[in-house]
């Protein structure tokens, strides 16, 4: 049962460009959360996801930032217009319901110049 | 509001003695607690988790953890260190009850020297 794959690992993109950052949930799992984590920082949590559905997006700043989880494929954490500030580990989790304990992923690292 | 104080930034120990990592949580409810590891450039992995069964837990690499609620405290514990758990260690807590949302400590960054 492969883990909790996220690509690309790592992504480099000019200040203004567009950065797709895509999860592949473990077998059985649908639900889906991505964390940041800045250097030296711990993880912050951005959103969670089910299915088609955003069930708590508490942590994702106000703009430039989208994620979804289709009904079919990846789920998708987009980051529009990209800031130095953006740079960062972005980390995903799955869980195979509610409650249960979360999955990471090996994160993708984004470099903003 | 629910959080994770690791009380070390740093600990340095030598291979073969023992590891104690601090963690102490503050929460309105009776919280889900865990320890992450990670290695460099890499993923976090699961070392163990508290859902309030026994409070003594233990989890994977020797590594075992104990919820004291009268000292709001989840230190993490090891008996004899090896080179290869030199690694970023990260208190967690279950944000609030009945949700999915982590917190997480600043981390521990354990060195460990032959």
């Amino acid at each position: 049962n492969a883990g909790v794959m996220q690509n690309p690992r790592h992504l480099v993109r000019r200040r203004g460009q567009e950065a797709r950052l895509r999860c592949s949930p473990m077998k059985g799992h649908s639900h889906v959360y991505w964390y940041r984590q800045l250097p030296e920082e711990g993880l912050k949590f951005m959103v969670y996801l089910q299915k088609e559905n955003i069930i708590d997006e508490s942590g994702m700043p106000k703009e430039r930032f989208s994620a979804e989880f289709p009904k079919e494929g990846p789920s998708i954490l987009r980051i529009q217009q990209v800031v130095r500030g953006d740079s960062a580990a972005y980390f995903c989790a799955s869980s195979e319901q509610g409650l249960k304990t979360q999955y990471f992923g090996p994160g993708t690292r984004l470099l903003v110049l | 509001a629910q959080s994770v104080t690791q009380l070390d930034s740093h600990v340095s120990v030598s291979e073969g003695t023992p590891v104690l990592l601090r963690c102490n949580y503050s929460s309105s409810y009776s919280p889900s607690l865990f320890w992450y590891v990670q290695h460099p450039n890499k993923g976090l992995q699961l070392l163990l988790k508290y859902t309030s069964a026994a409070t003594l837990v233990k989890g994977i690499n020797g590594f075992e953890a104990e919820f004291k609620k009268s000292e709001t405290s989840f230190h993490l514990t090891k008996p004899s260190a090896h080179m290869s758990d030199a690694a970023e260690y990260f208190c967690v807590v279950s944000a609030e009850s009945g949700t999915d949302k982590l917190i997480f400590g600043t981390g521990t960054r354990l060195q460990v020297f032959p």
